[in-house]
């Protein structure tokens, strides 16, 4: 079946600029997460979508991160007045979230290449 | 807390010849374990993953990895490299009942002919 998919591939943007990114989940999992992938950081969580569940955004680096979840699907996340350290590969991944939590496997998309000149 | 060390950050193996990659956890609970791997301008695969069943945990594309767990640690091998293993592969804790990752710094590969 369709994995996650992400859209645009790549951004290039200015900075000031605000910027929307996509996040289309595979069908049927209720849960959905964003992380940030750059030079030196690794990998971060940035915020989790559950349900109906008020989200966990204790990943979010600061108040111009923002990201919303409609119909329990599609996700947005939205960096408002980017700025050049915003640059970087910004991954959404789902999954379908067990109980117990454990073990649950987190299905990545390919990713949005952001460039904030 | 859990944590993810990923002990080299770099290896170069030639083709045919077998693959190691190192990782190293803390954790406070009972952990899932995940490999993935990333090919350039590609999101992250799924390798395996080890959530206290059998500790030799086998997965995709040949690779294998053990839990060990008096020594922290769930090293990926790889009998015989191939070309198309070159890329970049992170190891992945996940502690009981969380649905936050923690991954390792990765390791590139490189497959010499």
């Amino acid at each position: 079946g369709a994995g996650v998919s992400q859209s645009p591939s790549n951004k290039v943007t200015e900075k000031g600029k605000d910027v929307e990114l996509r996040c289309d989940p595979i069908s049927g999992h209720t849960a959905l997460y964003w992380y940030r992938q750059s030079l030196g950081q690794g990998l971060e969580f940035l915020i989790y979508f559950q349900g109906n569940s008020a989200p966990d955004k204790s990943g979010l680096p600061s108040d111009r991160f923002s990201a919303e979840r409609t119909g329990g699907s599609v996700s947005t996340l939205t960096i408002q007045r980017t700025q050049q350290e915003d640059s970087a590969v910004y991954l959404c991944a789902s999954s379908w979230r067990h109980s117990s939590g454990r073990g649950e496997t987190q299905y990545f998309g390919p990713g949005t290449r952001l460039l904030v000149l | 807390a859990q944590s993810v060390t990923q002990l080299d950050s770099h290896v170069s193996v030639s083709e045919g010849t077998p693959v190691l990659l190192r990782c190293n956890y803390s954790s406070s609970y009972s952990p899932s374990l995940f490999w993935y791997v990333q090919h350039p301008n590609k999101g992250l695969q799924l390798l395996l993953k080890y959530t206290s069943a059998a500790t030799l945990v086998k997965g995709i594309n040949g690779f294998e990895a053990e839990f060990k767990k008096s020594e922290t640690s769930f090293h990926l091998t790889k009998p015989s490299a191939h070309m198309s293993d070159a890329a970049e592969y992170f190891c992945v804790v996940s502690p009981t009942n969380d649905y936050k990752l923690s991954f390792g710094a990765g390791t590139t590969v490189t497959v010499r002919a």
